[in-house]
């Protein structure tokens, strides 16, 4: 079945820094989406990428996805303390209707 | 306009009973989901559904059952609660396929 992988597991940055989490998948998707959930909250949207090689960007923050689309990525710029939580990737199939969420990538800024 | 409810928030359950998580939504999407997130293995889905009368099996759905009877209602049982069955639950919604998803505030759910 479809698995989604996300690298790193953890990652702790001094404010300020830059941040960058990875997603890949074991099959092509139509689309990823990405999601941030702050601690003890629910996911919360973020972005959709559906073009193959698309860039977006939300002001310090960079989405990505792959040539191949099986792969994204979201890098985040001078690093704030409002960046603290997990982020999370989810694709799908084409003619699925289910989402598969990556492991997520669990973000400590250090101030 | 509540969104995504789900109830009950928090739940302590023994080994061997049963219970239904509610996943109610008032925004008229088709499609709705059940994951459970537990530390270190992201979210995962149990089940989900297209439209209401409908649903299919997700990743990890052994030891769970849904029902859509209606389309504003999600429901997801327990019938034999398992210690390996505790995590938070988390229900979501789609207005259709590529559209984000709506997610519940989550419910706690342990069992001993």
């Amino acid at each position: 079945g479809q698995q989604v992988m996300q690298i790193p597991q953890y990652q702790h940055v001094q404010e300020g820094e830059d941040f960058t989490t990875y997603c890949n998948s074991s099959t092509t998707l139509s689309n990823i989406q990405w999601y941030k959930q702050r601690p003890g909250g629910h996911p919360v949207f973020l972005i959709q990428l559906v073009k193959s090689g698309e860039v977006k960007k939300q002001k310090r923050l960079t989405f990505q996805f792959g040539e191949a689309k099986k792969n994204s990525s979201l890098h985040i710029t001078a690093t704030q303390t409002t960046d603290v939580g997990t982020y999370f990737c989810a694709g799908t199939n084409s003619g699925t209707y289910k989402y598969i969420f990556g492991t997520g990538t669990r973000l400590k800024v250090l101030a | 306009n509540a969104g995504v409810t789900q109830t009950p928030k928090f739940r302590v359950l023994k080994t061997g009973q049963s219970m239904t998580l509610l996943c109610a939504q008032d925004m008229n999407h088709e499609y709705m989901y059940w994951y459970r997130q537990d530390p270190g293995m992201g979210l995962r889905l149990i089940h989900y559904s297209v439209g209401e009368g409908t649903t299919a099996k997700g990743e990890v759905p052994d030891g769970y059952n849904v029902s859509r009877l209606k389309k504003q209602n999600f429901l997801l049982g327990l019938e034999s609660a398992a210690p390996s069955q505790t995590s938070v639950y988390f229900c979501a919604t789609r207005r259709d396929s590529g559209t984000e998803a709506f997610f519940g505030q989550g419910t706690r759910l342990t069992v001993v």
